[in-house]
């Protein structure tokens, strides 16, 4: 089974709005990652938030981590149509990252 | 100046046929990794090198044999393709075992006839 899961799965918004994906987890981890996938291409890593970290900051990204209800969360603040992709969170519990399914970001100009 | 990157973008191929697919990086990274991205979009890690030597292998059919003639490379050979390996397979690449951050070739998608 998928060690992280997002939620939603798909979501669509008009380009300005902010976008916010959920992740949960099962066990402990080391640090959490969020990764973008656009269409027909491999991930690119976006953020890592270590253990000890609740929130953090990169851009317009804004990734918070609840350890005690294993769940994070990205946030993208003014969408643009060229954030439309795929989100994935991984999850480090060791020396490999698990990933959840992924939400589909949709922003419409 | 691409920093992973992955040998034929697509392939198309009969059952029971044998194919490899080919991976470098130029990081200078020690550990190397490959995932199956199905068509639900779910992606799993199949192999991870470190240094050319195995370090996981998450209950992949012995079909598969992932091969690493150096730290830069990691090919993975499959054998008598079966229709439920298409999938996009992709290849990734971290500074060492502690996987903070992986970078990730463009992908294959292999279909399976």
């Amino acid at each position: 089974s998928q060690q992280g899961e997002e939620d939603p799965q798909a979501l669509s918004i008009q380009e300005g709005e902010n976008a916010t994906m959920n992740c949960s987890y099962k066990t402990s981890i080391n640090n959490l990652q969020w990764y973008r996938q656009n269409s027909g291409r491999g991930l690119v890593h976006l953020i890592l938030i270590r253990s000890n970290e609740r929130e953090k900051h990169s851009g317009r990204l804004r990734v918070t981590l609840d350890t005690s209800k294993k769940s994070s969360s990205l946030l993208i603040t003014a969408s643009r149509a060229a954030d439309t992709a795929s989100y994935f969170c991984a999850t480090n519990a060791g020396n490999m990252l698990t990933f959840g399914g992924g939400t589909r970001l949709m922003v419409k100009p | 100046d691409t920093a992973v990157s992955q040998t034929p973008k697509y392939l198309v191929t009969q059952m029971g046929n044998d194919k490899s697919i080919k991976c470098e990086q130029n990081l200078g990274h020690d550990t190397m990794y490959w995932y199956k991205q199905d068509s639900k979009k779910f992606l799993k890690i199949m192999f991870s090198y470190n240094n050319k030597e195995l370090i996981i292998n998450e209950t992949v059919p012995n079909r598969f044999s992932p091969k690493s003639p150096d730290k830069a490379h990691l090919n993975l050979h499959i054998n008598s393709l079966e229709l439920g390996d298409s999938a996009v397979y992709f290849c990734a690449s971290s500074q060492d075992v502690s996987t903070d951050t992986q970078y990730f070739g463009p992908g294959t998608r292999l279909t399976v006839l």
